[in-house]
């Protein structure tokens, strides 16, 4: 199993272009989450997404969209740059929590470091 | 989700054991605590979690103290290779599918 892929690793863009970040993961996870973090700073949710087709806001959504066509895919769109949206960018996913038994742990992606000029 | 409390950061020699204290005074009595770390840059590694019994696995050991309120994250022979940022977190299993992450314990192996 690869785990959580993300997709591309590294990105440079101006200020108003738009681009798309890509999350995969091969562990069959109804959950999926995209974070930001910023220098020094601990990971803030932007959005999430509790299965195929329905997504919800997190902490920090604006200026983000997501989309959850397939299951094994979260996407997270910037439509229009800024630098202050220069980040980095996690994706993670889990297994649906259970009533009454554990929550499930988020397995995280590498990560795609984004700077906006 | 209950707030948690860390230290900004801590030393640990190599080979001693590394123990990291959380204060999660508020913590409600469905929330878990759970622990993950993130080593330069990289995405975070679950650790451990736990209700309120002690748990151990290969990586760690956690202690949660009788009223809840406080962990020790224990590292039992710490090397190099755990110098990271070790996040607490405190989270309810019911309902709620965001993980709140703090700025964590810089913890740093001397060698």
């Amino acid at each position: 199993n690869a785990g959580v892929t993300q997709t591309p690793k590294f990105r440079v863009l101006k200020t108003g272009q738009s681009m798309t970040l890509l999350c995969a993961q091969d562990m069959n996870h109804e959950y999926m989450y995209w974070y930001r973090q910023d220098p020094g700073m601990g990971l803030r949710l932007i959005h999430y997404s509790v299965g195929e087709g329905t997504t919800a806001k997190g902490e920090v959504p604006d200026g983000y969209n997501v989309s959850r066509l397939k299951k094994q895919n979260f996407l997270l769109g910037l439509e229009s740059a800024a630098p202050s949206q220069t980040s980095v960018y996690f994706c993670a996913s889990s297994y649906v929590p259970r009533r009454g038994a554990d929550r499930d742990t988020q397995y995280f992606g590498p990560g795609t470091r984004l700077t906006v000029l | 989700d209950a707030k948690t409390t860390q230290p900004p950061s801590m030393d640990c020699a190599e080979g001693r054991a590394a123990n990291l204290p959380c204060n999660h005074s508020t913590i409600s009595g469905n929330e878990y605590v759970y622990w993950y770390r993130q080593i330069h840059s990289q995405g975070p590694q679950y650790i451990i979690h736990g209700l309120k019994n002690n748990e151990t696995n290969e990586m760690a050991s956690l202690i949660i103290t009788e009223d809840r309120k406080s962990s020790t994250l224990i590292l039992p022979h710490a090397t190099l290779r755990d110098t990271a940022v070790y996040y607490c977190i405190a989270i309810s299993n019911f309902g709620n599918e965001k993980l709140t992450f703090g700025t964590g314990t810089r913890l740093t192996i001397i060698p």
